[in-house]
């Protein structure tokens, strides 16, 4: 079947705008995580959805950064009012189980100018 | 806090030289590890897992990693690397959360010349 999937692939924007980054897991993965890779260092974890469960939002920047999903299908990350130093690889993850491995999208990257 | 420590950024090795990178974690329980590759212009992929019983696991394309934990270590091996092992490498752990969040080390580049 289908990997993970995310949308845009790339996204150039002004500071100061908002920006909705997809992510379609792989079907029947209840688990879902967002990570951010900045360049040159590994991944950070962002959040965490597992099914309707309150998701894990330990790992969110500042207020500017939120995320949503819906049951066990798409998420979204926002960023509003983007800074540069939101530029970064932004990184989603699904998985049938927390336990298991992760299965990673090929990532959105974002440029703020 | 929690983290990962890879200690070689940039390895250059020459065709069939042996290869082993670093990984070393802080936090004392229970562990889940993992190494990932990214190929160029490719995504993020498990090479390699432990999660219990014979610390010495195998991966894919002939790797494979030793988990110490008395030297809260996780190092990546192969014996003789490719020119396709090129690709940044990436040691994660799934410490004690119940969440499964993995926290990443730096990544690790491999350049492989032929």
């Amino acid at each position: 079947g289908a990997g993970v999937s995310q949308s845009p692939s790339n996204k150039v924007t002004e500071k100061g705008k908002d920006v909705e980054l997809r992510c379609d897991p792989i079907s029947g993965h209840t688990a879902l995580y967002w990570y951010r890779q900045r360049l040159g260092q590994g991944l950070e974890f962002l959040i965490y959805f597992q099914g309707n469960s309150a998701p894990d939002k330990s790992g969110l920047p500042s207020d500017r950064f939120s995320a949503e999903r819906t049951g066990e299908s798409v998420s979204t990350l926002t960023i509003q009012r983007t800074q540069q130093e939101d530029s970064a690889v932004y990184l989603c993850a699904s998985t049938p189980t927390y336990k298991a491995e992760q299965f990673f999208g090929p990532g959105t990257r974002l440029t703020v100018l | 806090a929690q983290s990962v420590s890879q200690h070689n950024h940039h390895v250059i090795l020459s065709e069939a030289a042996s290869l082993e990178l670093g990984c070393n974690y802080s936090y004392g329980g229970t562990v889940n590890l993992f190494w990932y590759v990214q190929y160029p212009g490719q995504h993020l992929q498990l090479l390699l897992k432990y999660f219990s019983g014979d610390p010495l696991v195998k991966g894919i394309k002939g790797f494979e990693a030793e988990f110490i934990k008395s030297k809260f270590s996780f190092n990546l091996r192969k014996p003789s690397v490719q020119w396709s092992d090129t690709a940044e490498y990436f040691c994660a752990v799934n410490a004690g959360s119940n969440t499964g969040k993995l926290i990443f080390g730096q990544g690790t580049t491999l350049q492989v010349k032929p």
